[in-house]
C-alpha cells in the first residue's frame, strides 16, 4: 500500500527566503508524482507534474525534482513571497488514483 | 474556459440522512474523480468516472456511490451519514483517463458537516 509522507508538517520563513519542502513514497511504481497548492478553504491548484521518467520540472519560482529510486522528492521554492503562503500537497499517481501526503504548511511572513 | 464547479459549498445534514453532491466537468475533461478531504489531512481517493462508467474505486463502503452524464457531470451520493463523513469532497477532472500526462483540475470543494 502506498504511502505518502511530507516534512515538514508545518514551515514559519520570512519574505524573501528560499526554502525546501520534502515529500517521500513508500512505492516506486508510479506513473507520475504531482505537487498542489491549496489555500483556506479552497480546492487544489496543480503546480508541477514530473513524470516518472524526469528528473526535474520547473515553473517561475519552483523547482520540483523527483527520485524514484529513493522514493524522494522536493519542491523548491525561490525568493518566498507572502502570497506563496497556503498548504503544498505532493501526491503520487498509482493506478489511476492519487495518493496524496498530508501537505506541508507554509506562512511567510512579511 | 470554465474551470470545475462544485455545489452546494456547504451543508449541513444529520447523522443517518442522505446527501448528493454535484459537479460540472472542465470543458472537454470526460474523466471524474472525487476525493474525501478531512480536516488537516490529505484527500483520499473515493472513485473515478469515466463516460459514465464507474472506473476505479477507493476503500469506501457502499453507502458512497456515483453517477457520471453523458456531458459529464457527475453526483456523489452518501447515504446513511455518519459523523465521520464531516469533510470536504473535491471533485477533479481530467481529459486524460490515465491520468499520465495530465494533472487533476480540481474544484474548490463541497464542506459537508454531520451532526
Amino acid at each position: 500500500k502506498q504511502e505518502v509522507t511530507q516534512i515538514p508538517a508545518a514551515l514559519s520563513v520570512p519574505e524573501g527566503e528560499n526554502l525546501v519542502l520534502n515529500c517521500s513514497f513508500t512505492d516506486s511504481a508510479i506513473y507520475n508524482l504531482q505537487w498542489f497548492r491549496q489555500d483556506p478553504g479552497k480546492g487544489l491548484t496543480s503546480l508541477l507534474l514530473i513524470q516518472s521518467s524526469q528528473r526535474e520540472q520547473t515553473s517561475g519560482r519552483l523547482n520540483a525534482s523527483l527520485d524514484k529510486s529513493s522514493g524522494r522528492s522536493t519542491l523548491y521554492i525561490a525568493a518566498s513571497q507572502p502570497g506563496d503562503s497556503a498548504t503544498y500537497l505532493c501526491a503520487v499517481l498509482g493506478g489511476n488514483k492519487l495518493v496524496f501526503g498530508a501537505g506541508t504548511i507554509l506562512r511567510v511572513k512579511s | 474556459e470554465t474551470g470545475v464547479t462544485q455545489s452546494p459549498t456547504h451543508l449541513i445534514k444529520t447523522r443517518g440522512q442522505q446527501v448528493t453532491l454535484r459537479c460540472s466537468s472542465q470543458s472537454g475533461h470526460n474523466t471524474v474523480s472525487w476525493y474525501q478531504q478531512a480536516l488537516g489531512q490529505g484527500p483520499q481517493f473515493i472513485f473515478q468516472y469515466y463516460r459514465e462508467e464507474e472506473n476505479g474505486r477507493g476503500n469506501f463502503p457502499p453507502r458512497f456511490s456515483g453517477l457520471q452524464f453523458p456531458n459529464y457531470s457527475s453526483e456523489l451520493n452518501v447515504n446513511a451519514l455518519e459523523l465521520d463523513d464531516s469533510a470536504l469532497y473535491l471533485c477533479a477532472s481530467s481529459p486524460d483517463r490515465l491520468l499520465h500526462n495530465s494533472p487533476l483540475h480540481f474544484g474548490n470543494g463541497t464542506r459537508l458537516t454531520v451532526t
